[in-house]
């Protein structure tokens, strides 16, 4: 059974460009959740998606959207790139109905802004 | 504001020897409280966590974690570290009734174990 697979895993891109940056939940999973993690800092929650709605958005301007399609997977879209927008980008999925509170993440995609 | 705080960057033990890495929280409530552990290119993976009942949690690997409620802590405790165990770890919380998804992690404190 795969866990959360993201793609790509790095990449390169120049400041004013767009990324788009993929993620497939866990099986079994709803909701899909993405995160920022800065070199040598803890990852910031971004936003969470669930039945194809955006339900909670972190301390992000409105460059940073995203998408979650019918089969639970999702995007996350940068527009108008930074360089303090280099970054590893995590993805994690969980059961919405489960409880369980456990957050499982994927090995993330890592964003270079030159 | 809420915070977590993961005062020691790095932690170096022996292997063998009993390790703690520690965790403070700021957060109003009774939050959720994790453990996560990140190896080199490589996602979280869950540890353990807090929700209620016994302030002792045991998760993977051998690791437990003490809930604190008057301190505000949940420091992450081995008896006995092995080399395998070095690895970046973040504390994480979780307000009560927030969204599922929404972590607040510390920055992470990298444990080293030396042979």
């Amino acid at each position: 059974d795969a866990g959360v697979t993201q793609s790509p895993t790095h990449l390169i891109k120049t400041r004013g460009q767009q990324v788009t940056l993929r993620c497939s939940p866990k099986s079994g999973h709803d909701t899909v959740s993405w995160y920022q993690q800065a070199l040598g800092q803890g990852p910031q929650f971004i936003f969470q998606y669930y039945e194809e709605e955006e339900r909670q958005r972190g301390n992000f301007p409105d460059r940073f959207s995203g998408h979650q399609f019918p089969n639970y997977s999702s995007e996350l879209n940068v527009n108008a790139l930074l360089l303090g927008d280099s970054a590893l980008y995590l993805c994690a999925s969980s059961l919405l109905s489960s409880g369980a509170n456990v957050l499982t993440f994927g090995a993330g995609s890592r964003l270079t802004v030159l | 504001a809420q915070s977590v705080a993961q005062p020691e960057d790095q932690v170096n033990v022996a292997e063998g020897n009993p390790l703690t890495v520690k965790c403070t929280y700021s957060v109003s409530g009774n939050p959720y409280l994790f453990w996560y552990v990140q190896y080199p290119n490589r996602g979280l993976q869950f540890l353990l966590k807090y929700i209620t009942g016994d302030n002792l949690v045991k998760g993977s690997y051998g690791f437990e974690a003490e809930f604190n409620k008057s301190q505000t802590s949940f420091h992450l405790k081995k008896p006995s570290a092995l080399v395998s165990d070095s690895a970046l770890y973040f504390c994480a919380v979780r307000k009560r009734g927030g969204s599922q998804g929404n972590l607040i992690f510390g920055k992470g404190t990298k444990l080293s174990v030396k042979p």
